[in-house]
């Protein structure tokens, strides 16, 4: 059990679906992440929000859309993804960053991902 | 632009021996660098941190060097056993953009 819980584990979706993943994470932080993980690249970070507001869009297309409702929730919003989307989705989360925490080198607590294929 | 690289070859050692895997990072200087395990079909899981002032990091069987001459880091398991088989990702935050970089991961496998 990581603290950082991902649904569904596996995704089959058309090009035309809408589908959405789901990140939990019951740490008390207040950073979390969305990570991508293709075969033979390293991880490519997409999305970071911290209290609730989105404080990185690594230029990711707007067919992915994330929504962080709470310190606690995270969700990505798939719709007419395209078959190279195809990969692990990895969701993070990390220490709150401010003057009373030092937490520039905290590690990231990732969730097992989704994987996710587009067909 | 900033780069963290690993040797993408997968490493194949004995049960018993020491092994050795290898993180460079080109066009920034890290304050630290931090190690991960990644098992098939799970997230990365933290392993050690070791900071540009620290030579070395130890954590049971698992050592860590930081060579900032050699811009590089050094992750050794002793005494290995196939438990350890998995890949190891080494990561660290990226100069201006701050924003933490990871190598494409080295593939681990003991044999027994």
């Amino acid at each position: 059990e990581t603290g950082v819980t991902q649904t569904p584990r596996h995704l089959v979706m058309g090009m035309t679906n809408k589908k959405s993943l789901k990140c939990e994470q019951h740490l008390g932080h207040n950073a979390m992440y969305w990570y991508k993980q293709s075969a033979k690249k390293p991880l490519e970070l997409m999305f970071v929000y911290n209290f609730k507001e989105q404080t990185e869009n690594n230029s990711v297309p707007s067919r992915f859309s994330p929504e962080c409702p709470n310190s606690s929730h995270l969700f990505l919003h798939l719709h007419t993804l395209q078959p190279e989307d195809s990969a692990l989705y990895l969701c993070a989360s990390s220490p709150p960053k401010g003057p009373q925490r030092s937490s520039y080198n905290s590690p990231l607590h990732f969730g097992n991902g989704t994987r996710l294929t587009v067909t | 632009s900033q780069k963290i690289e690993q040797n993408s070859e997968a490493l194949n050692i004995q049960e018993g021996k020491t092994a050795t895997l290898t993180c460079n990072y080109t066009n920034y200087s890290p304050a630290y660098l931090q190690w991960y395990r990644q098992d098939p079909g799970r997230g990365p899981v933290f392993l050690l941190l070791i900071r540009e002032n620290e030579k070395e990091k130890r954590k049971e069987r698992l050592k860590v060097t930081f060579d900032t001459t050699l811009k590089q880091s050094l992750f050794h398991i002793t005494a290995s056993q196939p438990a350890d088989s998995a890949t190891y990702l080494c990561a660290s935050r990226g100069g201006a953009t701050n924003k933490l970089i990871f190598g494409t991961g080295t593939l681990l496998a003991v044999q027994p």
